[in-house]
């Protein structure tokens, strides 16, 4: 089975910065990856994809490089601003289920 | 729509008792979930269904059953609790038509359960 990794499990960034958020991941065959956004008390969002066929996607402030030989992605956040502050989950679609990582909790600092 | 909602909200329940969590979705999906936050776990996928009247194990099913009789609704159940099944609980469903990219889950707002 697919094992999805973050090892970071909190960043604080200063206002106005790159955040830089890592996922990696085992097992080359699937085809779609995502991050989830979670704020405290509240449901998991959606917020960006990535398809294996591509190596970058980006929507707004928010880009998700993918390095298919590193099994390494990432989500940058440019410029990061307070209301960003959450838990950041990236995740990979398996033939239906969605298995997540561990999670990532951004603070963001005015 | 109300998207996906999930009863209840909270829940304090002793060793041994019984509950049933249920989730309702009203936007047609196919797909439902059932996932558990720990701590330092992230989200672990408990159950999930592909459409009315299957279900799947998935990371952590131990403990848990479930079913999906109507499309809109998948219930989890816990037949007999523990202290290990304290946890918050989201319910999620996807479409499974479209192009992959419209593939996301949409996530209830979650049940928080104590287990004494």
């Amino acid at each position: 089975d697919q094992q999805v990794k973050q090892n970071s499990p909190s960043l604080s960034v200063q206002e106005g910065r790159i955040s830089i958020l890592n996922c990696d991941y085992t097992n080359s065959m699937f085809d779609y990856f995502l991050w989830y956004k979670k704020y405290p008390a509240e449901g998991p969002t959606f917020l960006i994809s990535i398809s294996s066929i591509k190596d970058k996607n980006e929507d707004g402030r928010f880009t998700v490089f993918l390095n298919k030989s590193a099994k390494h992605l990432s989500l940058h956040i440019v410029p990061s601003q307070p209301g960003d502050s959450a838990v950041y989950f990236c995740g990979n679609n398996q033939g239906g289920k969605l298995i997540f990582g561990q999670g990532t909790e951004l603070s963001v600092k005015p | 729509n109300a998207g996906v909602t999930q009863t209840p909200k909270f829940r304090v329940l002793k060793t041994g008792q019984s509950m049933t969590l249920l989730c309702a979705q009203d936007m047609n999906h196919e797909y439902m979930y059932w996932y558990r936050q720990d701590p330092g776990m992230g989200l672990r996928l408990i159950h999930y269904s592909v459409g009315e009247g299957t279900t799947a194990k998935g990371e952590v099913p131990d403990g848990y059953n479930v079913s999906r009789l109507k499309k809109q609704n998948f219930l989890l159940g816990l037949e007999s609790a523990a202290p290990s099944q304290t946890s918050v609980y989201f319910c999620a469903s996807r479409p499974s038509w479209g192009l992959a990219s419209m593939q996301t889950q949409y996530f209830g707002p979650g049940t928080r359960l104590l287990v004494l």
